[in-house]
């Protein structure tokens, strides 16, 4: 079955600093990745998704992230954060296969950004 | 073409009583999922339905807990003589087919903005 870690449940950044949130997941096949983020009192939006091709995808906002496959992670990046990035942020995976399978999430990473 | 809708958006229940949460997904989406967020603690899968089948419930308790996506109308997710430990967000999401199938292998899951369950 798979699963997801995210490592830091916490991260204080100030404005501008850059910002790298780590996801590995565990599965041995191939598998669909995203990144979620929730702002305060909201839904979740997708940030970015990789379904294949380019390991490094683009998403909103000025995300990005790399899938690397022998490290089995797929960590977000952002060169320079502002306040309006504080969020919770989610890695999500689900296994890819002709039959339906359930995306499961991580435990999430609380971003907070100091003015 | 209207998001994901989750209805109520908050629910109160005394323990004991039942809960009905309510979840419409878009518009062409066969795909639904729910979760549930406890405070301050991820997303966790619950069970994933496509019209009229149950896909993958292992997320679901065992007792309570039951969920249904019938052919005509929302996907309902209830919760029967609640407790005060089934105190959470609950979210819906939905997809037209599996995430990475389908046409153009690009194909996600939308999320709703999720229904507040309390119970006192």
């Amino acid at each position: 079955a798979q699963s997801v870690s995210q490592h830091n449940h916490h991260v204080i950044l100030s404005e501008a600093a850059s910002l790298e949130l780590g996801c590995n997941y565990s599965y041995g096949g191939t598998v669909n990745l995203f990144w979620y983020v929730q702002y305060p009192g909201q839904h979740l939006q997708l940030l970015l998704k990789y379904f294949s091709g380019d390991p490094l995808v683009k998403g909103i906002k000025g995300f990005e992230a790399e899938f690397i496959k022998s490290k089995f992670s797929f960590n977000l990046r952002k060169p320079s954060v502002q306040w309006s990035d504080t969020a919770e942020y989610f890695c999500a995976v689900n296994a890819r296969s002709s039959s339906a399978s359930k995306i499961i999430f991580g435990s999430g990473t609380r971003l907070s950004i100091r003015p | 073409n209207a998001g994901v809708m989750q209805n109520p958006r908050h629910l109160v229940r005394r323990r004991g009583q039942e809960a009905r949460l309510r979840c419409s997904p878009m518009k062409g989406h066969s795909h639904v999922y729910w979760y549930r967020q406890l405070p301050e603690e991820g997303l966790k899968f619950m069970v994933y339905l496509q019209k009229e089948n149950i896909i993958d419930e292992s997320g679901m308790p065992k007792e309570r807990f039951s969920a249904e996506f019938p052919k005509e109308g929302p996907s309902i997710l209830r919760i029967q003589q609640v407790v005060r430990g089934d105190s959470a967000a609950y979210f819906c999401a939905s997809s037209p087919s599996p995430p990475g199938t389908g046409v153009g292998l690009n194909t996600e899951a939308f999320f709703g903005q999720g229904t507040r369950l309390t119970v006192v």
